[in-house]
């Protein structure tokens, strides 16, 4: 079945470092690739969405590209900071169970001042 | 101003007693969810409503119920509540049943049952 991957639990950076996190995903379908965030104390929103027919989405700085041979959704960020603190998930639209979402596991920014 | 509300924000009960999460939305949106977040785990999917039908319920246990009053509300009622039941509860919402590519997220409420 559908599924993500997100390998990274927590990722510790500095202000004005790069931000790479993985997410890989399997799926038959075309897929629908989302980035979410959750800061501490709310529950997640939306960061990003990539579908084929874009490849890329970019928001607040962030950006994720789909890449349909590596079958992978990395997010990218040039230069974090402390604001950035929180947990990514990436996530997948199950197209075959009713769109819902598969989650990843998230991964914990945690960026020091 | 949030637009989803969820009460109340932390909630503390015992084992075996009842409790309601309570969940209103002001998006004008005609689909609604429920998912539970636990330590290490990802987002679990509970149920979805549409238009104030239960269309998907992926909670095995009768436990736990969720209560549609009116078409912005998705109140979550459990009953012979456990520790394990101890998770912080996201209510969600999105356009339609199909539109979850773009769910909007309450604050959640975070259940302790001790």
């Amino acid at each position: 079945g559908d599924s993500v991957t997100q390998k990274q639990g927590q990722v510790t950076l500095s202000e004005d470092d790069f931000l790479f996190i993985n997410c890989t995903y399997s799926t038959t379908t075309y897929p629908t690739l989302l980035w979410y965030v959750q800061y501490l104390g709310q529950g997640p929103q939306l960061l990003l969405k990539v579908t084929t027919a874009n490849n890329k989405g970019i928001s607040r700085g962030f950006e994720a590209t789909y890449d349909k041979g590596t079958t992978s959704f990395h997010l990218q960020k040039a230069s974090v900071q402390e604001s950035d603190s929180a947990v990514y998930f990436c996530a997948l639209v199950n197209v075959g169970d009713n769109s819902k979402l598969i989650w990843g596991l998230g991964t914990s920014l945690v960026v020091n001042p | 101003d949030p637009k989803i509300i969820q009460k109340p924000k932390y909630l503390v009960a015992v084992t075996g007693s009842e409790k309601i999460l309570i969940c209103e939305q002001y998006l004008g949106h005609n689909a609604m969810y429920w998912y539970r977040q636990s330590a290490k785990k990802p987002l679990e999917f509970m149920f979805s409503y549409s238009y104030q039908k239960l269309m998907d319920n992926q909670t095995a246990s009768s436990r736990f119920q969720p209560q549609s009053s009116k078409k912005n509300h998705l109140d979550l009622q459990i009953t012979a509540l456990k520790p394990d039941d101890s998770a912080t509860y996201f209510c969600a919402s999105s356009q339609d049943q199909g539109a979850q590519n773009t769910l909007y997220f309450g604050a959640g409420t975070r259940l302790s049952v001790l």
